[in-house]
């Protein structure tokens, strides 16, 4: 079945504590990339990857980091996590393009104490 | 600046009347627009895409007109059941004078059908 996975679904960490949400997908893309979504801010794009080891900072990168080694993964990275962070994250995915249909993952909440 | 309305947050309407959902933009210039669905805690899913020289296009209950004149697009769902009920994101192609060329969504309208 063609999807995008992500984990964990849920986490609830503290201020600091460096965490790792992970994203694959199986469709072949070479475009990937991660939102979060706030109520009252819709979905805000954080980091973009065209390819394997190509990133690219999105509207709200700060506080962030990302690595695309292979084409299946895009692990999005936290390095000290603080409160603002708490969120609802997605990973999506298309095909060659930022503007190709995006394919969604579940996502991960996140709550930062 | 750029930016993208969908003009209500929520919208309710009873079941078997038409629902019709609108995205307003300003100061782009987009290829095509998209329209996703997305239910609580999941995420968006893709339900139809129209281009700029497309008036037009339809998919079962669902159609979606794009007029790059007002800068407006309308998604309908007529017949609409329950099971429609659902936040209904709008998304477009960044105007190519200046973005990254990603998608750009707007913020949702909630729709909830009534029996």
């Amino acid at each position: 079945e063609a999807q995008v996975t992500q984990n964990p679904r849920y986490l609830i960490t503290v201020t600091g504590k460096k965490l790792t949400v992970t994203c694959s997908q199986n469709m072949n893309h070479e475009y990937m990339s991660w939102y979060r979504q706030d109520p009252g801010l819709g979905l805000r794009q954080i980091y973009y990857s065209m390819n394997v080891e190509v990133t690219d900072k999105g509207d709200v990168p700060e506080g962030y980091k990302v690595s695309r080694k292979e084409k299946r993964n895009f692990p999005l990275i936290l390095e000290s996590p603080s409160p603002n962070q708490t969120s609802l994250y997605f990973c999506a995915s298309s095909l060659s393009e930022g503007t190709d249909t995006q394919y969604f993952g579940p996502g991960t909440r996140l709550t930062v104490l | 600046s750029q930016k993208i309305e969908q003009n209500s947050e929520a919208l309710n309407i009873q079941e078997g009347k038409t629902a019709t959902l609108t995205c307003n933009y300003t100061n782009y210039s987009p290829a095509y627009l998209q329209w996703y669905r997305q239910d609580p805690g999941r995420g968006p899913v893709f339900l139809l895409l129209i281009r700029e020289n497309e008036k037009e296009k339809r998919k079962e209950r669902l159609k979606v007109t794009f007029d790059t004149t007002l800068k407006q697009s309308l998604f309908h769902i007529t017949a609409s059941q329950p099971a429609d009920s659902a936040t209904y994101l709008c998304a477009l192609t960044g105007d190519y004078g200046g973005s990254q060329g990603n998608l750009i969504f707007g913020k949702g309208t909630k729709l909830s059908v009534k029996p």
